[in-house]
């Protein structure tokens, strides 16, 4: 199985300003033949289903506020939370679906400063 | 807009059969542009991949709980269904169907776009 971590485990940021996760895997998402990481993030607020913000490691869903950034490549990928809002505060999981079983990652958690 | 919504009992006793159904609407589990999913939550931990199924009628398992775990398709309802044998204590979560963002050109795009609300399954004598 892929292993995923993430860093830090939790992260308080004041409104407005940037936040920055970081998520590994154990072994490349990266499939040469499609040239594309397959990596996604969610946002998952308490008693809610996670909900998909990022796909390919780097494209945005639709709907997603550009604020939201995903990058990285291979075994390092980062999700950017640029001017951090209220409505932010939530867990941030990466999940790689290169491999069954597809892994999530423990998750961090983003609280106002 | 495809939706999903998980149904089942709340309580299952120790080494039962967990059984829940996702109803989907909206959209064909027929469709073979789409993979649909199994996904649990303990409280407080991390989401664990259970398993999918596809409309060619191919499945996929967690190798972890693979000797336990079933999905199977009613068509005729477009539904899906879970059962996990054997439970115990570490099987209580918030369980999830989702379904995948779906074919893209020739590519499969797995991550998971649509979710269902979830549901507590507590399994407890």
């Amino acid at each position: 199985d892929i292993v995923m971590t993430q860093s830090p485990d939790s992260q308080a940021v004041s409104l407005g300003e940037r936040a920055t996760f970081n998520c590994k895997s154990s072994q490349s998402v990266f499939y040469s033949s499609t040239n594309k990481d397959y990596l996604a993030w969610y946002q998952q607020k308490p008693g809610q289903p996670p909900k998909l913000l990022i796909y390919w490691a780097s494209t945005r869903e639709s709907g997603v506020p550009d604020r939201f950034s995903g990058s990285g490549s291979g075994t390092d990928f980062t999700l950017t939370i640029n001017s951090l809002q209220a409505e932010d505060v939530a867990v941030y999981y990466c999940q790689q679906y290169y491999s069954t079983p597809f892994t999530f990652g423990p998750g961090t958690k983003v609280d106002i400063k | 807009q495809v939706q999903l919504h998980e149904s089942g009992p709340g309580l299952v006793r120790p080494s039962q059969t967990l059984s829940l159904t996702c109803t989907v609407s909206g959209g064909s589990i027929n469709s073979v542009n789409f993979y649909w999913s199994w996904i649990r939550q303990p409280a407080g931990k991390e989401l664990e991949w259970i398993g999918r199924f596809h409309a060619s009628g191919s499945t996929s398992y967690n190798p972890s709980l693979k000797s336990r775990v079933t999905i199977s398709v009613d068509t005729s309802k477009n539904q899906f269904s879970l059962k996990l044998s054997s439970v115990t204590a570490a099987d209580t979560a918030v369980y999830y169907c989702a379904r995948d963002r779906g074919i893209s050109g020739d590519v499969y795009e797995e991550s998971f776009q649509h979710w269902g609300q979830g549901t507590l399954v507590t399994v407890s004598s």
